[in-house]
């Protein structure tokens, strides 16, 4: 099974940031990562599929990028509805797994 | 839209049985694969199971194999999910998902329902 780790755990961060959040994978994925935010309360949202490619309707702020073992999503600068938890998920082999999520919370 | 509408979720006890329902609406169902995915109280999210578009083929996580089944109706639009010999650890929301990618291409969840609870509690 494919092991995914997600970095940092926690992110503090102001709106207008940056935010950087990390995923790396045990071993290669490929670029067939995905990366989803989910709001409490929420379902998850597909954000991010086959590493860089945006989901429909998903602002432009939000950038993935990576392949391989090494994979970033990018949001440029937060707006109030981006703090969330983000999830990284890749579809290499199955067992598709799940990276244990990265919370961005306001600062 | 898309509507992805779960039901059967409740409390259950250690061993018994439960089946969950998905009720599609809105998509081309019998094109995609679909997908169970769960989340358990205040946890991440896992794949539970995934289903080919036509139902000729199915994966399962280590955690539930040979104790859930997943099936499609596609002309009736509806998944299903029977989960057997139920532990607590079993204890999620469940969430019904569509695969981004039609045929065989798949792994990607584009469409989420809004999840059924199922606890399992003596």
């Amino acid at each position: 099974e494919i092991v995914l780790t997600q970095s940092p755990a926690t992110l503090s961060l102001s709106p207008g940031e940056r935010a950087t959040l990390s995923c790396r994978a045990s071993q290669s994925v490929s670029s067939y990562l995905a990366w989803y935010q989910q709001k409490p309360g929420q379902t998850p949202r597909l954000l991010i599929y086959d590493a860089s490619n945006r989901a429909t309707g998903i602002p432009a702020r939000f950038t993935g990028s990576g392949s391989g073992t090494d994979f970033t999503l990018t949001i440029s600068s937060l707006e109030p509805e981006d703090f969330a938890v983000y999830y990284c998920q890749h579809r290499s082999n199955w067992p598709w797994t799940f990276g244990q999520g990265t919370k961005v919370e306001i600062k | 839209q898309v509507q992805l509408v779960e039901s059967g979720g409740g409390v259950v006890q250690p061993g018994r049985s439960l089946r969950l329902s998905c009720a599609a609406s809105g998509l081309t169902f019998s094109s995609y694969a679909m997908h169970w995915v769960r989340q358990a109280p205040g946890k991440g999210l896992e794949w539970v199971a995934v289903i080919w578009y036509d139902g000729t083929n199915k994966y399962y996580a280590d955690s539930v194999k040979g104790r859930f089944t997943i099936s499609r109706d596609n002309s009736k639009n509806t998944l299903f999910l029977q989960m057997n010999s139920l532990r607590a650890e079993d204890t999620a929301v469940y969430y019904c998902a569509r695969d981004l990618y039609r045929g065989y291409d798949m792994g990607t969840v584009e469409y989420w329902g809004q999840g059924t609870l199922v606890t399992v509690s003596s």
